[in-house]
């Protein structure tokens, strides 16, 4: 089966200007995740959809970062305005809901490297 | 509520074998277990849901005490492809999140 499709793969942008990163999911999967890796660290939950619903968005800037998930299938997350801080790999991942209602494994895709200068 | 992780890093020789750690504070539903090299994305290793099941994959098993809230993944007779970054995540009972910990960093030299 197809993986988890990011775009695009890298992004180097100014402090202050927009940028916006798209993910498809694996066909099927319910839940689809958004999260932030600073170099060094464990991937930091952003927000997380199931169908087109938000779970938790608790950790998510949300005076400059925005996610959508469309039609509870492809999903857009978006900077604006970028922040130096905001430099990482953004990374998303989907999983399917098991037997008993709750999420199985995640699978990530190849992530996107953003550089705010 | 992030998971805590432990030890930070671990330096192997060829055929050793190693612990990694991971606690909550809260109520777990389910344990999340990946590996991450370098410049590459979170590979899914193996998932323990609440009931204590231990899982295997290849040489890499893992446990989950649902009384202490803790899991741990064991890797016996290692191998210099179990190099990278091993990441624990968590899914509480009260909420259906995953949160990951901070990454333990194992290196395996020959």
């Amino acid at each position: 089966e197809a993986g988890v499709a990011q775009s695009p793969r890298y992004k180097i942008i100014e402090k202050r200007q927009s940028v916006a990163f798209w993910c498809n999911p694996i066909s099927g999967h319910a839940t689809l995740y958004w999260y932030q890796q600073i170099l060094g660290q464990g991937p930091k939950l952003l927000i997380q959809f199931q169908n087109n619903g938000v779970v938790d968005d608790s950790q998510l800037p949300k005076d400059r970062f925005s996610a959508e998930r469309l039609k509870g299938v492809d999903s857009t997350l978006k900077i604006q305005p970028a922040k130096l801080e905001d430099s990482a790999v953004y990374l998303c991942a989907s999983s399917s809901l098991g037997r008993r209602g709750a999420n199985t494994e995640a699978f990530f895709g190849q992530g996107t490297r953003l550089t705010v200068v | 509520q992030q998971p805590v992780q432990s030890p930070q890093a671990v330096i192997l020789r060829e055929g050793e074998d190693a612990v990694i750690n991971c606690s909550s504070s809260k109520a777990l539903y389910s344990v999340h277990w990946y590996r991450q090299k370098h410049g590459e994305a979170p590979v899914f290793l193996m998932i323990l849901l609440k009931g204590g099941e231990q899982k295997g994959h290849e040489k890499i098993s893992a446990s989950f005490n649902e009384k202490k809230q803790q899991s741990s993944l064991y890797l016996t007779a290692s191998q210099l492809s179990y190099s990278g970054t091993y990441f624990c995540g968590t899914v509480l009972l009260l909420g259906g999140k995953l949160i990951f910990g901070q990454g333990t960093e194992l290196s395996v030299k020959p």
